[in-house]
């Protein structure tokens, strides 16, 4: 079955840098590609998703990459602030299977 | 528009006994899928519920058990509780157009004594 590896599993940056947390999938069928974010005592919260139709998707301070090829994509936050903190799950899945996680990355933004 | 809703937040149990989840999907979403979240596995899959049908199963025990109702609500239950069953449980709703596309809850926060 899938499996994504995700790293680093922390990351600690300035606020104003930018962050880039990167995620490797093993079933290259996989079509759909999630990121969410989870603060403390929430749910993970979906911020941006893409599908292999697609190498780059922004959403104002955020991105993702996809490279089918080496079957790794990536989030990139610019100018990160304080809020940025929190826990970062990506995800992949090929559709109508569920979603499989990495293990997160926990995301300090330090003022 | 409301987002999905878990209950209730934190339950606390002692082994042996059983325990019901409750979540109800974001108003026209008719999947519901169910996650358990610990430290050390992570994230990691249940079962997809779809009209009341389950859709897909992950690897655990026969002790855990769902169903869905024809309103799309969903809930799960635990039966004969361990102490490794303590974690959040992760209730995603999604649209039947986009499965994939799974919308959190606030999680069940599940204690076993």
């Amino acid at each position: 079955g899938e499996n994504v590896e995700q790293h680093p599993s922390t990351l600690s940056v300035q606020e104003g840098d930018s962050a880039v947390i990167k995620c490797t999938y093993s079933d290259s069928a996989s079509n759909y590609f999630p990121w969410y974010k989870q603060e403390l005592g929430k749910g993970p919260q979906l911020i941006i998703d893409i599908r292999s139709n697609v190498g780059e998707k922004k959403d104002q301070r955020i991105a993702v990459t996809l490279n089918k090829t080496a079957k790794h994509f990536s989030l990139h936050i610019t100018e990160t602030q304080p809020e940025d903190s929190a826990v970062y799950f990506c995800a992949a899945s090929l559709g109508n299977t569920p979603l499989v996680f990495g293990k997160g990355t926990r995301l300090s933004v330090i003022a | 528009k409301a987002g999905v809703t878990q209950t209730p937040r934190y339950l606390i149990k002692t082994r042996g006994q059983q325990v019901t989840l409750s979540c109800s999907p974001i108003s026209g979403h008719r999947s519901v899928s169910w996650y358990q979240q610990t430290p050390g596995q992570g994230l990691q899959f249940l079962f997809e519920y779809f009209s009341e049908t389950q859709r897909n199963k992950g690897n655990f025990p026969g002790r855990f058990s769902g169903r869905q109702f024809s309103n799309s609500r969903s809930e799960m239950n635990v039966s004969t509780l361990e102490l490794g069953d303590s974690a959040l449980y992760l209730c995603a709703s999604s649209l039947l157009t986009q499965p994939d596309t799974q919308y959190f809850g606030p999680g069940t926060r599940l204690t076993v004594l």
